[in-house]
């Protein structure tokens, strides 16, 4: 078993709907907890970062922690066709930034 | 906005040939990351500098693959020879320093093919 598990999808949504990206992860000790995105042929893109657990919103986006279910989620409100990208989720345990990363979970919102 | 430089964009190369790739990290930012990302998969640390030395390199074939950032600044990744198991994207990062809090900026990366 993966520490990160991440599930590829495609997600296939209409445009204006709220997404949810889901991971799990069986290393207590990670304490950092972050969400990329990665267009098609890009690096990819740190959106959000949140410390331990609780909720954290910017803009559209709210990225959710629950440490005791070792679960976090990242939501998109009124999804975009520009928003069709690989989600990633990474996770580290401190002391030195070396994300482990999920698989990713391609997402696709069509107009 | 300054980005990660990363050359050649795509690479395709025959097995038991050498490649090389480069990384131009931002300015100002001591630590660098080589990473692997495998077609589905996320992204693996193959070697971490900090400045001019090596940090973690746990992870890199070092029976194939070397890297060096000999005056801490740019860097390149060589693989000696290419074998068909490392058709990958070779992703290089830089963050200011190493902590968590550090945010890791990604290059665009090299797509390597190797038939």
């Amino acid at each position: 078993q993966k520490e990160v598990e991440q599930d590829p999808g495609p997600l296939s949504v209409p445009e204006g709907a709220i997404v949810s990206l889901n991971c799990t992860y069986s290393n207590s000790a990670f304490q950092y907890f972050m969400w990329y995105r990665q267009y098609s042929r890009k690096g990819p893109e740190l959106l959000m970062y949140t410390y331990s657990s609780g909720n954290k919103e910017d803009g559209r986006f709210t990225a959710q922690v629950d440490k005791s279910s070792k679960y976090i989620s990242l939501f998109i409100r009124d999804s975009q066709p520009s928003d069709s990208a690989t989600y990633l989720c990474a996770m580290s345990a401190g002391g030195s930034y070396i994300p482990t990363f999920g698989r990713g979970t391609s997402l696709i919102v069509h107009p | 906005e300054a980005e990660v430089a990363q050359s050649p964009r795509y690479k395709i190369t025959e097995k038991s040939q050498a490649v090389a790739f480069w990384c131009d990290p931002i300015s100002g930012h001591a630590t660098l990351y080589w990473y692997r990302q495998i077609l589905g998969q996320g992204p693996e640390l193959l070697v971490q500098f900090q400045d001019e030395s090596v940090v973690d390199d746990s992870q890199l074939p070092k029976d194939r693959f070397s890297a060096e950032r000999l005056k801490g600044v740019d860097s390149t990744l060589k693989i000696q020879p290419a074998e068909l198991g490392d058709s990958a994207m070779y992703l290089c990062a830089s963050s200011f320093g190493p902590r968590d809090t550090d945010t890791q900026y990604f290059g665009p990366g090299t797509r390597l093919t190797v038939l």
